[in-house]
């Protein structure tokens, strides 16, 4: 139980383009997710926390016009980077909770190279 | 300060060395303690939580001292398989439970 997935496992797209990854809670209803980001040799950070039919809320430094997030059911949230730059380039992890101040259930992560 | 201090690594041991990593975390409001395990381009993986009176999984042992902040994890026996990074998390409460991650240590075992 408890599964999380994410898609694309890795992209590689172009300086200036948008990139969607989708992030899927495939046999629980998940009301709360949470969008991490790590880049090499450094910690995952928290980007932002979502809760179904809400507005995701940023933590500080994170640029929501940049990182747009969607959690629009209780099985998926969407990261779309808008007008991605090389400097986007990371590794994007979300996790998936039944509540707040639930376990949050990690996904694979997608690898995210911009050129 | 970083939140979540640990030493990088990378530590070198053969096979059936026994090796322990420490993690220090800052914020004393800090909640629930635990180790995860990382591969490479993996997402973490949770390994064991970790309570003040000490806690033991198999070949693992994570101890937490709340009074210094300090939390430890030893492994027994290492195998190959024990290789990957292991990351100290703390959680805090700020309206939701936020996962606090230190950089990891980075632990190689060799035949």
């Amino acid at each position: 139980g408890a599964v999380v997935s994410q898609h694309p496992s890795w992209v590689i797209c172009k300086s200036g383009t948008s990139v969607k990854i989708e992030c899927r809670s495939l046999d629980f209803q998940a009301t709360t997710m949470f969008w991490y980001r790590q880049f090499p040799k450094q910690s995952l950070m928290l980007m932002a926390t979502s809760n179904e039919g809400s507005k995701a809320t940023y933590e500080q430094g994170v640029e929501k016009d940049k990182f747009l997030i969607n959690h629009a059911s209780l099985t998926l949230s969407t990261l779309t980077v808008t007008s991605a730059h090389p400097e986007d380039s990371s590794f994007y992890i979300c996790t998936a909770s039944q509540g707040l101040m639930e376990t949050q259930y990690f996904g694979p992560g997608t690898r995210l190279l911009v050129l | 300060r970083k939140e979540v201090e640990q030493d990088p690594g990378p530590f070198n041991v053969p096979e059936g060395a026994t090796v322990a990593f420490n993690c220090t975390y800052s914020n004393s409001a800090s909640q629930s303690f635990f180790w995860y395990r990382q591969d490479c381009r993996k997402e973490p993986k949770l390994l064991m939580s970790v309570y003040s009176s000490g806690n033991e999984d198999g070949r693992f042992t994570a101890q937490l001292n709340r009074a210094s902040q300090y939390i430890s994890l030893l492994i027994r026996d290492s195998k190959l398989s024990d290789s990957a990074t292991y990351l100290c998390v703390v959680t805090l409460n700020t309206g939701f439970q936020k996962l606090v991650f230190g950089t990891g240590t980075r632990l190689l075992v060799s035949p």
